[in-house]
């Protein structure tokens, strides 16, 4: 089954830095690559998404870069505001699929 | 856009009675449902896939006789926690795949389950 690393377990970053976490994924067959955000006690929120045919995704201050050979791929937040705190969750798979959460980064972004 | 209705979105039982889980989903069908629980400060950790029609599949280490699922339609999946203990205690939250006109995964709004 697919093994899921995700890394920094938690981020803390001055606001209007930017934040990159990165989740490595072990099976070669998943073909979509998600990032949640979660707040305490919600349903996680998809932020942005990628298949694998794309390299890199962008929606205003948020994107997504995967390398699908070294199966990996990164959530980068810029400009980053108070909101933006929260955790963060990987979730690759094979669309349709289970999800498969990575083990979640806390990111903290301090005023 | 697809809505899971998923209630209640709290309870608390006690030891050793059974709690009933609902998802709905309301403006498409769902052949299928994930049901996930995530413990605090934990990650979402799969329990089972219910499938309309057919029995649920469950992950390994996962009790099925103590975690009853049904897919009793194609707008309707259960999850039964039976003789509920406090290590129970946890936060409960299903998801229905991709399918038809739905774009990826929605998700229901969680159950908070606390057992005393």
């Amino acid at each position: 089954g697919e093994n899921v690393e995700q890394h920094p377990s938690t981020l803390s970053v001055q606001e209007g830095d930017s934040a990159v976490i990165k989740c490595t994924y072990s099976d070669s067959a998943s073909n979509y690559f998600p990032w949640y955000k979660q707040e305490l006690g919600k349903r996680p929120q998809l932020i942005i998404d990628i298949r694998s045919n794309v390299g890199e995704k962008k929606d205003q201050r948020i994107a997504v870069t995967l390398n699908k050979t070294a199966k990996h791929f990164s959530l980068h937040i810029t400009e980053t505001q108070p909101e933006d705190s929260a955790v963060y969750f990987c979730a690759p798979s094979l669309y349709g699929n289970k999800l498969v959460f990575g083990a979640g980064t806390i990111l903290r972004v301090k005023s | 856009g697809a809505v899971v209705s998923q209630h209640p979105s709290r309870v608390i039982c006690k030891s050793g009675t059974s709690v009933k889980i609902e998802c709905r989903s309301l403006d498409f069908q769902a052949t299928t449902m994930f049901w996930y629980r995530q413990f605090p400060k934990k990650s979402l950790m799969l329990m089972a896939t219910s499938n309309e029609g057919s029995k649920a599949t469950y992950e390994q280490g996962v009790e099925k006789d103590k975690f009853l699922i049904n897919h009793a339609s194609l707008t309707l999946s259960t999850l039964t926690v039976t003789s509920a203990h406090p290590e129970d205690s946890s936060f409960y939250i299903c998801s229905a795949p991709p399918g038809g006109r739905v774009y990826g995964y929605t998700f229901g709004s969680g159950t908070r389950l606390t057992v005393v």
